[in-house]
This record gives C-alpha cells, structure tokens and sequence, in this order.
C-alpha cells in the first residue's frame, strides 16, 4: 500500500519569492508521483508527473518537482512565484502496472500569494 | 480534444434520497476513476472501471455503486444519501489507470440537506 504526506498544510509566501511545497511519500513497491493544483470550485489539474527516466521533472509555468528515492521526496518547487499561483497543491502517488490502480493523495497544501 | 465531462455541476439532495452522477470521458480512454473529495477526509478514492468492470474499490460502503457503459461513459450512484455524504465528486479518465495519465473533470458538487 502507498501514503503521502504533504508537510504543510498552509505555505504563504509573497509575490516573485520562491517556494517549496514538500511531499513525502511511502511504498513497498515502485511508484509514480505526481503534483496536482486545484482552484476554488474545479477540478484537478495536473501539474506535473514523474513516470520514470529523469528525476527532475517541470511544469510549462515554472514548476519542478525531484524525485528522491533515498528521501522518498518528490518535493514541488518555484523559484518565483505570482499571484495567479494561489490554489491548492494535491501531491499523489500511484502504483505502476496495477490493474486499478488508484492515486492516492495527500491532504493537500495551501498556497497563497500576496502581494 | 474534449475533456472529462461531469454532469451535473450542482446537486442538491434531501437525506434518504438517492443520487446518480454521470462522467462522459476522454475520446478513446477506457479507465474511469470515481473520487471523493471532502474537507475533513481529502481526496479518497472510490472505484474504477475499464471496459465495464470494477477493478478495483476503496473503502466505501456498499451505498455506493458504479458502473461502466460500453462507450465507456460512466455512472456512480449513491442510495440513502447521509449528509456526510455532501462531497466533491470527481472523476478521472485514462486509457488505463495503471499508465499514469490521469484527466480529471470538474466534478460534481453534491450537498444533502
């Protein structure tokens, strides 16, 4: 079985700082993670995914997220962060080559942006 | 290409009652997922189909039930509706859950009163 932890529930920062949602995830199996965003009364968005190859994966609007084995990490970062970036970030892990598989998620970090 | 549709947006129930939510998927993709979103819970999984087969269920009670059409259209039902039954109902399609290609759509907003 699979869990996530994303260790803040509430991350705010102000406009063109950087930022570091972290996630934290356990299995006794290979997994895949991703990052999703979610804005008030919509659904999920993916922002970004780790399937396999590099660790480092990137979002089209300046996100990026590593993938740690060792720290079992795939912490979701932004060196400058905008307004339009508040929302709520979702960190998932999902089993690969599992028929049915489902993503599990984290409870979810609040990002607000001021200016 | 089109994405995940739910329908309807909005619902609003009465306790006893019981309620079907509908998800019309991605052109082509096969896998339906079905989640619950709560404040107090989060995001938990319920049940996904593929060519009209459960594959796999959370830890819900037998209340709640889906199925699966053949144009791989989708329905989740909820019967005897509770009002912590009062959720966020997502769905996400894939051509198969296990390739990590998750769409979700808006979701449908369901409140018991």
């Amino acid at each position: 079985a699979q869990s996530v932890t994303q260790l803040d529930s509430q991350v705010p920062v102000f406009e063109e700082a950087p930022v570091e949602l972290r996630c934290n995830y356990s299995s006794s199996v290979s997994v895949y993670l991703f990052w999703y965003v979610q804005y008030p009364n919509q659904g999920l968005q993916l922002l970004l995914k780790y399937l396999s190859g590099s660790t480092l994966v990137e979002s089209i609007n300046g996100f990026e997220a590593e993938f740690n084995k060792s720290q079992t990490s795939f912490h979701l970062r932004k060196p400058s962060v905008h307004i339009s970036d508040t929302a709520e970030y979702f960190c998932a892990v999902s089993a690969p080559h599992q028929a049915g598989t489902a993503l599990i998620f984290g409870k979810g970090t609040t990002l607000s942006v001021s200016s | 290409k089109a994405g995940v549709t739910q329908t309807p947006r909005y619902l609003i129930k009465t306790r006893g009652q019981q309620v079907t939510l509908s998800c019309s998927p991605i052109s082509g993709h096969r896998s339906v997922s079905w989640y619950q979103q709560t404040p107090g819970q989060g995001l938990q999984f319920l049940f996904e189909y593929f060519s009209e087969t459960q594959r796999n269920k959370g830890n819900f009670p037998g209340r709640f039930s889906g199925r699966q059409f053949s144009n791989s259209r989708s329905e989740m039902n909820v019967s005897t509706l509770e009002l912590g039954d009062s959720a966020l109902y997502l769905c996400a399609s894939s051509l198969a859950a296990e390739d990590g290609g998750y769409t979700f759509g808006s979701g449908t907003r369901l409140t018991v009163v």
